[in-house]
């Protein structure tokens, strides 16, 4: 099935630093969510957006829907040990016959050096 | 507040063996349920979804069948286990109704032997 192009595909920051990831799509999504995995554990949702050109953020997170709907782009601002993890993102087209599936991007994985 | 449940967190069978992990939502009714496999860490591919008591969807060809006898109970069975049903398996909800997005839970860790 189709896949959304997350990049980059890792990452190897020291503690402080910014990090930018993005996910760009083939299709318009209506709705675009990211998530971080900690090793063993399931995907835990970060931020969600609704709306073309949104900027949300969630502490040190910030994300943004890009106006095209195509693309989403999460930064985490002064990172942390704890950050990390992989980080997806993933869109859906709320309503229809869709059923809220998820399209996923595959994944960044993220390592914090202190 | 909602709660996805899952178990058993770890599990070791046998090829040939069946299979049956359960997911089990708190605090909302009439969700959509979801199941995934992920191998490797990365990648989670959509195997199941539900939108209903006992109606399920495929999504990929597969040795594995998913119930949901329940309006928030969720089963992923297998009547005979190969060695590539190895994976984390993680269960899935949402409410389309209030736009809420899909929340996991902690997965299973299957090994096969």
């Amino acid at each position: 099935g189709q896949q959304l192009n997350q990049s980059p595909q890792s990452m190897f920051i020291q503690e402080g630093e910014d990090v930018s990831m993005n996910c760009t799509s083939s299709s318009i999504f209506n709705t675009w969510l990211w998530y971080k995995q900690d090793p063993g554990e399931g995907p835990v949702l970060l931020i969600a957006l609704y709306k073309a050109g949104e900027l949300t953020s969630n502490g040190r997170l910030t994300a943004q829907f890009g106006i095209t709907r195509k693309d989403s782009f999460l930064n985490i601002s002064a990172s942390i040990p704890s950050d990390v993890g992989i980080y997806f993102c993933a869109g859906y087209n709320a309503g229809g016959t869709s059923y809220g599936k998820l399209t996923f991007g595959q994944g960044t994985i993220l390592t914090v050096h202190p | 507040s909602q709660t996805i449940h899952q178990w058993p967190a770890t599990l070791v069978q046998p090829v040939g063996s069946p299979l049956s992990l359960e997911c089990t939502v708190e605090g909302t009714s009439n969700p959509n349920l979801y199941w995934y496999r992920q191998a490797a860490g990365r990648g989670l591919q959509l195997l199941f979804y539900s939108v209903g008591i006992g109606q399920i969807s495929s999504e990929v060809p597969q040795n594995l069948s998913a119930s949901r006898p329940q309006d928030r109970q969720f089963i992923l069975s297998s009547k005979k286990l190969l060695l590539s049903d190895s994976g984390f398996y993680l269960c899935a909800w949402s409410a389309l109704t209030t736009n809420q997005p899909q929340h996991f839970g902690d997965g299973t860790r299957l090994s096969i032997l």
